[in-house]
Parts: C-alpha cells; sequence; structure tokens
C-alpha cells in the first residue's frame, strides 16, 4: 500500500505570494491532518478535514486554510506569506482520526521556504 | 490548556543500553490519548507508542515503553537495548477528544536522541 505522498517536496517563494501545497493520503484513508514544524514552535497542529469538510481547527490565522476533494486528496493554501511561514508542512492521514486515533501515518513533508 | 513539556532537547546513549525520555503535560481533562512519535534525520514521523489515559497498565511495543504516571502527569519513554536506527527526533503528544470528532492535538518541542556505536 502507498504512503501517505505529499508535494512539492520543496517550495521556495517570496513574501506576499501564495503556495498551496497538496497531500494525496493513504488508499482508503479519510481524515486528513496538517502540520506546521519548525525550530522554534515545533509541530503545531493546523487542521483536519474529513469527508471533505474542516472538522478540526488549530491556531492559526486565517491566511492558512485548506480543503478536501472527493477522493480525499487535500490541499493547504497559505495566502500573503510571511516569513515566518518558513516551515517543513507535514501530512498525515488516518481512517479516522476520531474512531481510529492512535494511527495517524504521516508523509514526508514539504519544506517551505519564504524570502 | 493543554501543555506537553520535553525537558530534554538533545541526548545520547550507546548502543545497546536504555535510554528514558521524559515528558510531562499540563491539563485539566481527565480522559485523554498521550503518544510518542519518532522522526529519524530526513524521515517520515511514525507513531511509537500510545496510552489511554484511562488505562493503568503502561503501554510496550517491543523495545519501547512507557512509565505513565496520571497523578503527576508524566508520560516518559524508555528505549531498551538502543540501536542506531532509533537515533530520530522524539515527540511527545497529547489528544483529547471532545465528542464526536472534535479534539486538540499537542506536541512537545522534541528530544533529539542519538545513539552511538
Amino acid at each position: 500500500k502507498a504512503g501517505v505522498t505529499q508535494t512539492p517536496r520543496y517550495l521556495i517563494k517570496t513574501r506576499g505570494q501564495q503556495v498551496t501545497l497538496s497531500c494525496s493520503p493513504i488508499s482508503g484513508h479519510r481524515s486528513v491532518s496538517w502540520y506546521q514544524q519548525t525550530p522554534g514552535q515545533g509541530l503545531q497542529f493546523l487542521f483536519e478535514y474529513f469527508s471533505e469538510t474542516q472538522r478540526n481547527k488549530g491556531n492559526f490565522p486565517g491566511r492558512f486554510s485548506g480543503r478536501q476533494f472527493s477522493n480525499s486528496r487535500s490541499e493547504m493554501n497559505v495566502s500573503t506569506l510571511e516569513l515566518g511561514d518558513s516551515a517543513l508542512y507535514l501530512c498525515a492521514s488516518s481512517l479516522d482520526v476520531a474512531m481510529d486515533i492512535y494511527e495517524q501515518y504521516f508523509g514526508p513533508g514539504t519544506r517551505l521556504t519564504v524570502t | 490548556a493543554q501543555t506537553v513539556t520535553q525537558s530534554q532537547p538533545e541526548m545520547s546513549v550507546q548502543e545497546a543500553e536504555t535510554v528514558t525520555l521524559s515528558c510531562t503535560y499540563d491539563t485539566s481533562e481527565n480522559n485523554y490519548y498521550l503518544f510518542w512519535y519518532k522522526q529519524p534525520p530526513s524521515r517520515q514521523m511514525i507513531l511509537v507508542i500510545r496510552q489511554e489515559a484511562y488505562k493503568q497498565q503502561n503501554a510496550t511495543e517491543n523495545r519501547f515503553s512507557v512509565n505513565f504516571q496520571k497523578a503527576a502527569k508524566s508520560f516518559s519513554l524508555k528505549i531498551s537495548d538502543s540501536q542506531l536506527g532509533d537515533t530520530a527526533m522524539y515527540f511527545c503528544a497529547f489528544m483529547k477528544l471532545y465528542g464526536g470528532s472534535n479534539y486538540k492535538l499537542t506536541f512537545g518541542k522534541g528530544t533529539l536522541l542519538t545513539v552511538n556505536p
């Protein structure tokens, strides 16, 4: 079974631009969560999507948004990029994070650098 | 609000020895879940072990075991017979479910463990 894939793996953007990251979950997984990982703040939960609906949300500004498609693939968008948005963005999928809360399978991440 | 503290930013251990990573958390909740995740260098994060707060028995997964002290709000990870492949960043995480499918997941800052040959 293929694992969680994220594209692109590396991205360099300029302040003020917007960016879209993509995550393809493991086949059959319906829950997709996004995390931001930085050396200073560590790993922070952004949001979770299930059946095309945002079900849970962390404490990030509205510049961070996402969506999920009918095939469970998910995208995350960051508008008006700031230098502080430079981070590793991780995606994780699970069958249903509420019913199967233990097993979240992580992707390799997208390394975003904002200059 | 829940907070998770990993007081050891870095640790090292000799191969085949035992090491314990500490994690404390602060919550007023009674029912929750705790996890240890492992993130090897340039590799994907994986779940190492999990513990339900309502279970008194400490979770064990092969060479990995936890010491869960609910009253002290402590959740340490013990790695026995350390192997070079255990070198990784280890994250402690706290999850609280709020009825239905709503939850809050909080991670510690991580402990970088290096296993030396």
